[in-house]
């Protein structure tokens, strides 16, 4: 089954750019997506990108597929204080299970 | 878009007692509904998948009598929590597959059993 992996914590400086970084096993996942989840709260979905795409850009984010590695990563630019949450990478084929990443702790410092 | 609505947001209850969670979708019909927990600061793991008009299928590990799934029709699925004791303190979302962004989840139930 799938399996996905992203790295656990992330400091940035407020106005930099942040990257998170995902991998995923499962080469047949057609839907990828990130979601961001603030203390106490639900999931929102940031943006998500199909497996027949290499790149999608949403204002202040970028998400990069790389199918041959299945990495995948998000940037997210001008990063500010309100950004500061849990961002969790997860995968699936569509109307299966989605698999969720544990999730990256993203820090802001101002 | 889809929008799929759970409730309660939270809830509290005393050990030993029961908690239904509903998912409705409200603009789209949901065939399928997954069932995640969320312990703190941990990640979503999946319960169990209902389908509607059949019996859901659980994880591994999960158990099927304490957490009983009901999928009655195509715009609602719930989630029992029976006997519930400290231990299934938890977020609960579930989500459902749509044709726009492929899933839809619910705003979650976080549950305290004291």
């Amino acid at each position: 089954g799938e399996d996905v992996e992203q790295s656990l914590f992330l400091s940035v400086r407020e106005g930099d750019s942040s990257v998170i970084n995902c991998t995923y096993t499962d080469s047949s996942s057609t839907y990828l997506y990130w979601y961001k989840q603030e203390p106490g709260a639900g999931l929102q979905l940031l943006t998500y990108i199909f497996s027949n795409m290499d790149m999608k850009q949403d204002q202040r984010l970028t998400v990069l597929l790389n199918k041959k590695d299945k990495h995948l990563s998000l940037r997210i630019a001008d990063t500010q204080t309100g950004d500061s949450a849990i961002y969790f990478c997860a995968g699936a084929q569509y109307g299966n299970k989605l698999v969720f990443g544990a999730g990256t702790i993203l820090r802001v410092k101002s | 878009g889809a929008v799929v609505s759970q409730h309660p947001s939270w809830v509290i209850c005393k050990s030993g007692t029961s908690v239904k969670i509903e998912c409705r979708s409200l603009d789209f019909q949901a065939t399928t509904m997954f069932w995640y927990r969320q312990f703190p600061k941990q990640s979503l793991m999946l319960m169990a998948t209902s389908n509607e008009g059949s019996k859901a299928t659980y994880e591994q590990g999960v158990e099927k009598d304490k957490f009983l799934i009901n999928h009655a029709s195509l715009t609602l699925s719930t989630l029992t929590v029976t006997s519930a004791h400290p231990e299934d303190s938890s977020f609960y979302i579930c989500s459902a597959p749509d044709s726009v962004t492929g899933y839809t989840f619910g705003s979650g139930t976080r549950l305290t059993v004291v």
